[in-house]
């Protein structure tokens, strides 16, 4: 069974400290998002990439950069953490948009907290 | 702007009752409704999806959800609830168009079965 998969899993920062979480997928989907989620929010969603190379913002973008050089890879960074950015950070991918195929697979998480 | 409701956050049920877990969408348009499972620090899990055809959605482990357009709804249900079925619920929508849309989350509803 394929995966994805996200790293680390537990992260505490600085304010004012860049991080890097990572997210690897194993399927080759062409989809692949970022979101956080917080008490009584839900998930919203931060950035998604359609394919190598091409992103655009979601919903809460400001603070965070992703890049996709490879469809399997798709990392966020937080430039420079605030503590409004503690989070639980979820990573997935869906193989199509729309159609039978649009099912989004998330990753385990990465808890992040910025002290 | 389309949204998901799940209007309650807590759902308490006993072990071999069955189970309701509602919600209700707006979309400008025809949706495609999703329910996910989350258990405690892991993602979430993909339960069930209403495209287009039979109302009457069957998923993973025996849940299933009613898709009614007239209330426009989609509650998740189960005959029968498990105990290890206690977990956090999420409804999603997105719109049934052409190329990628945005899928929208609930607030999520925590799904508490008592032996």
């Amino acid at each position: 069974d394929a995966g994805i998969t996200q790293s680390p899993r537990y992260k505490i920062t600085e304010t004012g400290r860049q991080v890097t979480l990572m997210c690897h997928q194993t399927w080759s989907h062409s989809y692949m998002f970022w979101y956080r989620q917080d008490l009584g929010h839900g998930l919203r969603l931060i950035y998604y990439s359609a394919a190598a190379d091409i992103t655009d913002k979601g919903e809460v973008p400001d603070g965070y950069v992703v890049s996709r050089s490879k469809t399997e890879n798709f990392p966020l960074t937080l430039e420079s953490a605030t503590r409004s950015q503690t989070s639980v950070y979820f990573c997935a991918s869906s193989d199509r948009a729309g159609g039978r195929k649009d099912t989004q697979y998330f990753g385990p998480g990465t808890r992040l907290t910025v002290l | 702007a389309q949204s998901v409701a799940q209007p309650e956050d807590q759902v308490n049920v006993a072990e071999g009752n069955p189970l309701t877990v509602k919600c209700t969408y707006s979309v400008s348009g025809n949706p495609y409704l999703f329910w996910y499972v989350q258990y405690p620090n892991r993602g979430l899990q993909f339960l069930l999806k209403y495209i287009t055809g039979d109302n009457l959605v069957k998923g993973s482990y025996g849940f299933e959800a009613e898709f009614n357009k007239s209330q426009t709804s989609f509650h998740l249900k189960k005959p029968s609830a498990l105990v290890s079925d206690s977990a956090l619920y999420f409804c999603a929508v997105r719109l049934n168009s052409g190329g990628y849309q945005k899928v929208t989350f609930g607030t999520g509803t925590k799904l508490q079965v008592i032996p």
